[in-house]
């Protein structure tokens, strides 16, 4: 049972270049979200998913697309990296209904130059 | 009015002592109030949390304070010890067609051995 996983952990990008982080959950939970990290900002909501097929902004969407591709797959896409974009990103789930507990992957370290 | 607002940013305590971490919101919808503690290169994790029903919820050397009318909530780590440095997030929720987490800027926490 590994929970939520990312992939890749670390990535280095340059300005302009486009990539896409991948999550996945085998916690058969209905809700994902996407958070990005930065010092002094705590963690900032950019994109979630209440269920499959269905996705919504955040607090910061701007720069980002995803991807919901099944109940377990929750795809977050940088088309056109901007040093800005320089953050750890957290992948999430929840059972829908709970409101209890958010689990995390451990992270996606980005860096673009 | 969707903000968290965390104090203090970092916060030092010897072995044995209390640590307090205080948290504010504005938005009355809110209606789950988790922490969270993050190791570092991990992601984060419930600690503990409250609804607003109840002032105050303990678990172990954890205890949450909750103050409905002031709109505050704050953290106690009674008996602090060195493995419970890490950082802390608060958060408050609301449901809009699932639970969307709003987050504190995060307290980073050390205990002196």
């Amino acid at each position: 049972n590994a929970g939520v996983t990312q992939t890749p952990k670390f990535q280095v990008l340059k300005t302009g270049q486009s990539m896409t982080l991948q999550c996945a959950q085998d916690m058969n939970h209905n809700s994902m979200y996407w958070y990005r990290q930065d010092p002094g900002m705590g963690l900032r909501l950019i994109y979630y998913s209440a269920s499959e097929g269905t996705t919504d902004k955040g607090e910061v969407p701007n720069g980002y697309n995803v991807s919901r591709l099944n109940k377990r797959e929750f795809s977050l896409r940088l088309e056109s990296a901007a040093p800005s974009q320089t953050s750890v990103y957290f992948c999430a789930s929840s059972e829908t209904g709970t409101g209890e507990t958010l689990h995390f992957g451990n992270g996606t370290r980005l860096t673009v130059t | 009015q969707q903000q968290v607002k965390q104090s203090p940013q970092s916060l030092i305590v010897q072995k044995g002592g209390i640590s307090i971490i205080n948290c504010a919101y504005e938005n009355t919808a809110f209606d789950y109030f988790p922490w969270y503690q993050q190791f570092p290169g991990k992601g984060p994790a419930l600690l503990i949390a409250i609804r607003p029903d109840v002032s105050e919820k303990k678990e172990g050397r954890f205890t949450i304070s909750f103050n409905k009318s002031a709109k505050q909530f704050s953290l106690h780590i009674m008996d602090s010890q060195p493995g419970d440095s890490a950082t802390y997030f608060c958060a408050a929720s609301i449901f809009s067609g699932t639970y969307k987490y709003i987050f504190g800027t995060g307290t980073r926490l050390k205990v002196l051995a």
